[in-house]
């Protein structure tokens, strides 16, 4: 069974630092991981997609990594602000299958 | 810029009662998904469409959900009759290559 899992559950760091968030996944024969920030009560925001032959991709202050081998992807986030307080989900889609499958989520909060 | 439109936004109905939500996905985008979230976890594919074809329904508790595409384009979610448990925030997302995933606003289903 394909599982995606995020750890930690809630973060809360001070403004200004780097962060990184974690996702692990079960399957190596993942073919895409997307990232999406969710506020409270709100719908999905895709954040960044990395397709299985990259290894990265950058989008302002974010960056996301792919390591297809150790079943784990990383998204950093650069001079973080409380504006970037969110839960923060991962979802791999998988070879035969064009659903995600989503990890739990992390709660950040960024202390101002 | 183009988006996933959801209807209603909220939703509050009494446990037996009908319900259903409407999913207007991005223009030409083929395949359309609807996931059930409940509160502090990831989304969870109740099922997906390409074109007006279902494609998985695996996970539809299909004694009382149901979801129709009829012409391909917008979609309709049905519960009958609604259960306490089906508290969630329902969310559909569409895509064009059946890669990238764009996610509506959701509708926050409360019974009661």
């Amino acid at each position: 069974k394909q599982e995606v899992t995020q750890i930690p559950a809630a973060l809360s760091v001070p403004e200004g630092e780097n962060l990184v968030l974690n996702c692990s996944f079960t399957d190596s024969a993942i073919y895409n991981l997307q990232w999406f920030r969710q506020d409270p009560g709100k719908g999905l925001t895709s954040l960044l997609l990395i397709q299985s032959s990259q290894r990265e991709q950058t989008s302002g202050r974010l960056n996301a990594s792919l390591d297809k081998s150790s079943g784990r992807s990383t998204l950093y986030i650069a001079a973080s602000q409380p504006g970037d307080s969110a839960t923060y989900l991962c979802a791999g889609g998988f070879q035969g299958a064009q659903k995600l499958v989503f990890g739990q989520g992390t709660r950040l909060t960024i202390n101002p | 810029e183009a988006e996933v439109a959801q209807s209603p936004r909220y939703k509050i109905t009494e446990k037996s009662q009908a319900v259903a939500f409407w999913c207007d996905p991005i223009s030409g985008h083929a395949t359309l998904y609807w996931y059930r979230q409940i509160l502090g976890q990831g989304p969870e594919l109740l099922v997906q469409f390409q074109d007006e074809s279902v494609v998985d329904d695996s996970q539809l508790p299909k004694d009382r959900f149901s979801a129709e595409r009829l012409k391909g384009v917008d979609s309709t979610l049905k519960i009958q009759p609604a259960e306490l448990g089906d508290s969630a925030m329902y969310l559909c997302a569409s895509s064009l290559a059946g890669v990238e995933q764009y996610f509506g606003p959701g509708t926050r289903l409360t019974v009661t």
